[in-house]
């Protein structure tokens, strides 16, 4: 299986900060690469595919970058509807498409 | 709109068995692959089974032999047929489209509301 790391599991930050989360696969996955987050009792959401590619009505503060094995998530000034907890997803032709455990962000 | 909607979830004995059933609507359902992926407190997001437009099928190690998914193209439907059900199979189980058409690469767009299941006596 890929293994999917990210860091940190969780970070404080205020509001307009600019927040960097990273990820890390076990083997090289190209650019096969999901970044989701998800707030409390909701279902995950979307925001980034194929590691760069921001998702329709996502906002731009948002974007995403790397290849091979190690991506990174930024957030260029954290805005309070932020605050939650952030995934990536391996979505490479292997199976299974495993997750990251979650950066979470608070304030 | 794109929406997907589970049902079906509940408190079912260990060694029980449980009927999941996901209604899409918004999309033409036969032209996408879909999944479930499930969510556990400890173990965080697990991709558990797939269902192409073929009607191919891919399970996760965990519930390989237990589980089955299926389709109903006429009613947008996708379903899970739960066997055998453990107490690690305690979480909430999201139905999710795969938002590609390029093959066995799956971005997860949108996700339905979640339903739980709780497996315990």
């Amino acid at each position: 299986d890929i293994q999917m790391t990210q860091s940190p599991s969780s970070l404080s930050a205020s509001v307009g900060d600019r927040v960097t989360i990273t990820c890390r696969a076990s083997q090289n996955i190209r650019t096969f690469l999901n970044w989701y987050h998800q707030k409390p009792g909701k279902a995950p959401k979307l925001l980034i595919y194929s590691a760069s590619t921001l998702q329709s009505g996502v906002p731009s503060r948002f974007s995403g970058s790397g290849s091979g094995t190690d991506f990174t998530l930024t957030i260029s000034s954290l805005q309070p509807e932020d605050f939650a907890v952030y995934y990536c997803q391996h979505s490479y032709n292997t199976r299974p498409w495993t997750f990251g455990q979650g950066t979470k962000v608070e304030i | 709109e794109v929406q997907l909607v589970e049902s079906g979830g509940g408190l079912v004995q260990p060694g029980g068995s449980l009927r999941l059933s996901c209604a899409a609507s918004g999309f033409t359902f036969g032209n996408y692959d879909m999944h479930w992926v499930r969510q556990t407190t400890g173990k965080g997001l697990e991709w558990v089974s797939a269902i192409g437009t073929r009607a191919d099928t891919f399970y996760s190690d965990s519930v390989n032999g237990r589980f089955t998914i299926s389709r109903e193209n006429a009613k947008n439907s996708v379903y899970l047929q739960m066997n055998s059900l453990r107490a690690g199979d305690t979480a909430v189980y999201y139905c999710t489209r795969d938002s590609t058409t390029n093959g066995w690469r799956p971005t997860f767009d949108p996700w339905g509301q979640g339903t739980l299941v709780i497996v315990s006596s």
